[in-house]
């Protein structure tokens, strides 16, 4: 079972709000990303961490933000949220190592009204 | 230009019988490729993986081939199980690189 946490798991809020999904993870791992997936679609990466104080944005343009002030800890933030910014988020973490797999959290379904 | 493809949306299958679930990349420098299972509303669970130094790993009921010289990669599921209902998405990765690429996924229906 892996130990990786997010919050909240449903959401419903109106446009323009500030809204930041929490992710947390216990294994220890130095590489966490943030996922935006939409039914019928790929995973499309939009934030990666290689660790503390390392983060870089993935292929997908987002208007969100992330930090990474400590390890098991990586959160998104939205600054305005928007009807297009509807969707589930997913975070992941993975260990050192080439040959690692990803553990996803259980998401965050997100929907801007 | 999406480097992992799933070209078949959904597959439906009689339960006992095998599920094949295929996946085509386009990236030769891939050398690591997942699967992972999803339920709705829940984050991908990991099932079985394969290094590019392989051609076919086997996990109980779950086997993943490899070919790299056609840059395709397939999920065996046998007996496939009910609860094996859910979205199978492909995955792929460089040995030296972070990020995963992902498929669209596959919708399997295993019929009882």
């Amino acid at each position: 079972e892996a130990d990786i946490y997010q919050t909240p798991r449903y959401l419903v809020i109106g446009t323009g709000k500030k809204i930041t999904l929490e992710c947390s993870q216990t294994m220890g791992h130095d590489k966490m990303y943030w996922y935006q997936q939409d039914p019928g679609m790929e995973l499309h990466l939009i934030h990666y961490s290689y660790g503390v104080n390392s983060t870089e944005k993935g292929d997908l343009s987002s208007e969100s933000t992330v930090s990474r002030i400590r390890t098991e800890h990586f959160p998104l933030t939205l600054e305005s949220a928007r009807p297009s910014h509807t969707s589930q988020y997913l975070c992941a973490s993975r260990g050192t190592g080439g040959f690692t797999e990803a553990f996803f959290g259980q998401g965050t379904r997100l929907t801007v009204v | 230009d999406q480097q992992v493809k799933q070209n078949s949306p959904s597959l439906s299958v009689q339960e006992g019988r095998i599920s094949i679930l295929n996946c085509d990349y386009t990236n030769s420098m891939f050398d690591y490729f997942l699967w992972y299972k999803k339920y709705p509303a829940e984050g991908p669970t990991f099932l079985i993986s394969i290094s590019s130094i392989k051609d076919k790993n086997e996990d109980g009921r779950f086997t993943v081939f490899l070919n790299k010289s056609a840059k395709h990669l397939s999920l065996h599921i046998v007996p496939s199980q009910p609860g094996d209902s859910a979205v199978y998405f492909c995955a792929a990765r460089l040995f030296t690189g972070n990020q995963f690429y992902f498929g669209t996924g596959t919708s399997l229906t295993v019929i009882p």
